[in-house]
């Protein structure tokens, strides 16, 4: 049974950089037919498509987010991390960690989601 | 403001089917079969009901099925339970490995 868990600070300050892993269990990050991806679901509003990555690599950013946003990879720990820049109070959120299931193009696994507030 | 367009609300009584409709375009529910469901519970995380338009994962109940026409996809839960009470988003593929998302859907067993 694959698990995904999201692990990160709770809080971070405005104009920082909001840093998130993700941890893999019960399956490898190196399957091939998978992406793995991040969501976020803002208080009161829905959700919202980050992007995903490969494990090569290779990423995949919402257009909305993309000059903020770092996603990364690590196949030795089995996780794999997100970087959003310059963080506002639009940024608050709770974030899913997925995976991506490629060719059938859905999100077949979800994290139980972490809520990481922006604010001074 | 979210690429697909859902119904904010959508209401029904026990025993009952509501349809819920998510539209896109041509670049995206009109060009590929790979339309996704999601139900997620306050405080849980969302869980995939339909995906490519009309499949069910294991363990769906046959209540939930999903359909396609032209740039509008559906959703249509039969025989409403108070626990199919939850917000309801549609996920299509936009082709270049794009997702686009619905804004969501409350439904509610009157």
């Amino acid at each position: 049974q694959l698990q995904l868990q999201e692990s990160g600070p709770g809080l971070v300050r405005p104009s920082e950089t909001l840093s998130l892993t993700c941890a893999v269990s019960g399956g490898s990050i190196g399957d091939d037919i998978y992406f793995w991806g991040l969501f976020r679901l803002p208080p009161g509003k829905g959700l919202e498509w980050i992007g995903h990555i490969h494990y090569s690599g290779d990423t995949y950013y919402n257009p909305s987010l993309k000059s903020r946003v770092a996603m990364s990879v690590d196949t030795s720990e089995n996780h794999f991390s997100l970087k959003l820049r310059s963080v506002t109070a639009s940024d608050t959120a709770v974030y899913y960690c997925v995976r991506y299931r490629r060719f059938a193009d859905y999100f077949d696994s979800w994290g139980q989601g972490t809520l990481v507030t922006v604010s001074s | 403001q979210s690429a697909l367009t859902q119904p904010p609300s959508a209401s029904g009584s026990p025993g009952q089917s509501v349809t819920i409709s998510c539209t896109g375009t041509s670049s995206d529910v009109g060009h590929y079969n790979f339309v996704s469901w999601y139900q997620q519970h306050p405080g849980n995380a969302p869980k995939v009901m339909i995906y490519e338009v009309n499949k069910r994962p294991s363990g769906v109940p046959d209540r939930f099925s999903g359909s396609k026409s032209g740039n509008t996809a559906s959703l249509t839960v039969s025989g409403l339970q108070a626990d199919d009470e939850a917000d309801y988003y549609c996920i299509s593929y936009a082709g270049n490995h794009d997702v686009v998302f619905g804004g969501g859907t409350k439904l509610t067993v009157l």
